[in-house]
């Protein structure tokens, strides 16, 4: 089975605090994703990766970064954490190519007093 | 608005019915996808159909797309208490790279 990881199940934060959710998939998929999940808004994009070191923006890129050092690992940082970015995050991972299924992790609930 | 939209937002069934949940979207499509998310499992890929393609079967799910009238239908038999959960319409546009567009959702619940 498909397995992705995510490094915490909920995260508190202060405002103005540099964040890191980490996210593992055990599956060799060339495909990183990363969504931030919002009550009557559905799932939205943020960054993608299709590759090591490569990433592409997504819808709401602002306040956000990214990084992907090993193919396994694709990891978001919230710069300077503001109350906004509470939220679900979901990580998920397909294989090469566009459009294919895609396999999620089981979400970080972060909250940012 | 969004590219994919759930109709109903929300539904209420007794197990043993049948679950019928719609979806339209208004730009040219790859494929769609419907994803099924409830607390146990997160969220999980259902089956995907092709633009070519006009139903399609996976266990006791049914799905049919009509890109005439940029519509999709996953029809859920037989349904269980474990298919409570949320289910989304979920679009890879044609153009749109390595970007899936979900929908809202619509919220199923099943009731013994």
């Amino acid at each position: 089975d498909v397995k992705v990881t995510q490094s915490s199940r909920y995260l508190v934060k202060r405002t103005g605090e540099k964040v890191f959710l980490e996210c593992v998939q055990d599956m060799d998929h060339e495909n990183m994703f990363w969504y931030r999940q919002d009550p009557g808004l559905g799932l939205r994009l943020i960054y993608f990766s299709y590759d090591v070191k490569m990433k592409e923006k997504g819808d709401i890129p602002e306040g956000y970064s990214v990084s992907r050092e090993k193919k396994e690992r694709f990891s978001l940082i919230l710069e300077s954490a503001s109350t906004n970015q509470t939220s679900m995050y979901l990580c998920a991972s397909s294989s090469m190519g566009q459009g294919n299924e895609q396999f999620f992790g089981p979400g970080t609930r972060l909250t940012v007093l | 608005s969004q590219q994919g939209e759930e109709d109903p937002q929300a539904l209420s069934i007794q197990e043993g019915e049948n679950a019928t949940m719609n979806c339209s979207y208004k730009t040219s499509i790859n494929n769609l996808q419907w994803y099924r998310q409830n607390s146990g499992r997160g969220l999980v890929h259902l089956i995907l159909i092709r633009s070519n393609e006009r139903e399609k079967h996976s266990g006791r799910l049914r799905v049919t797309l009509d890109t005439s009238k940029k519509s999709s239908s996953l029809l859920i038999t037989a349904s269980r208490a474990a298919d409570t959960a949320s289910y989304f319409c979920v679009t890879w546009l044609t153009g749109g790279g390595n970007k899936l567009t979900f929908g809202t959702g619509t919220q199923l619940k099943v009731e013994l």
